[in-house]
């Protein structure tokens, strides 16, 4: 079964400084990851996604997302967080092995953004 | 991006009662759409698989009597919370698959603004 995780439920980080949101994927075959941003009580918005290609992904509102096959690793980042990044970021693998292509997410990591 | 659009946003209804939440496609048609249930603590639980033309296919423990998923169109899905409970209170996420030319699975989910259930 593909499968991606959260291991922090929470991240702080001031704003200017370099952030990450880690995510760890376990799948069979090849990999399609993605990053979403939740905001309160709003739907879910696609931020990124890796197919193929160029590990270093780079989506909306200047975040990028780095592919590791050796540490099966999706980490998200941005190089100067801005405190309107402060939201639930969610990580999902697309199960393309059965008939409806389904997402699967992880646990979602709160971003705390201080000013 | 694409647009999917929900309805209502939010529903307080009393128990024993049925609530009615729709999902649209707004300028793209959507064979398959998914419907999701977001738990207090955040996590994201995929419900069932909406179908145009055809029946939902339901992940196992959704109870498939409780939420109904009609896919009437390829632009509506909708999800009926039946006999609802204070327990069917949460936040429900539809979201739609955009067909991209980079061939199956390259298309990321669009989702809808959600719908808050509130069952007094």
């Amino acid at each position: 079964a593909q499968s991606v995780a959260q291991p922090e439920d929470q991240v702080n980080v001031a704003e200017g400084n370099p952030l990450t949101v880690k995510c760890t994927y376990s799948v069979s075959g090849n990999p399609y990851l993605f990053w979403y941003v939740q905001y309160p009580n709003r739907g879910l918005q696609f931020l990124l996604k890796y197919i193929t290609g160029d590990n270093l992904v780079k989506g909306s509102y200047g975040f990028e997302a780095e592919f590791n096959k050796s540490q099966t690793s999706f980490h998200l980042k941005k190089p100067s967080a801005l405190v309107s990044d402060s939201a639930l970021y969610f990580c999902a693998v697309r199960d393309i092995t059965g008939n409806f292509n389904k997402f699967y997410f992880g646990s979602g990591t709160k971003l705390n953004v201080k000013p | 991006g694409a647009v999917v659009s929900q309805h209502p946003s939010r529903v307080i209804c009393k128990s024993g009662t049925s609530v009615k939440i729709e999902c649209r496609s707004l300028d793209f048609q959507a064979t398959t759409m998914f419907w999701y249930r977001q738990f207090p603590k955040k996590s994201l639980m995929l419900m069932a698989t909406s179908n145009e033309g055809s029946k939902a296919t339901y992940e196992q423990g959704v109870e498939k009597d409780k939420f109904l998923i009609n896919h009437a169109s390829l632009t509506l899905s909708t999800l009926t919370v039946t006999s609802a409970h204070p327990e069917d209170s949460s936040f429900y996420i539809c979201s739609a698959r955009f067909r991209t030319s980079g061939g199956p699975g390259t298309g990321e989910l669009f989702f809808g603004e959600g719908s808050r259930l509130t069952v007094l």
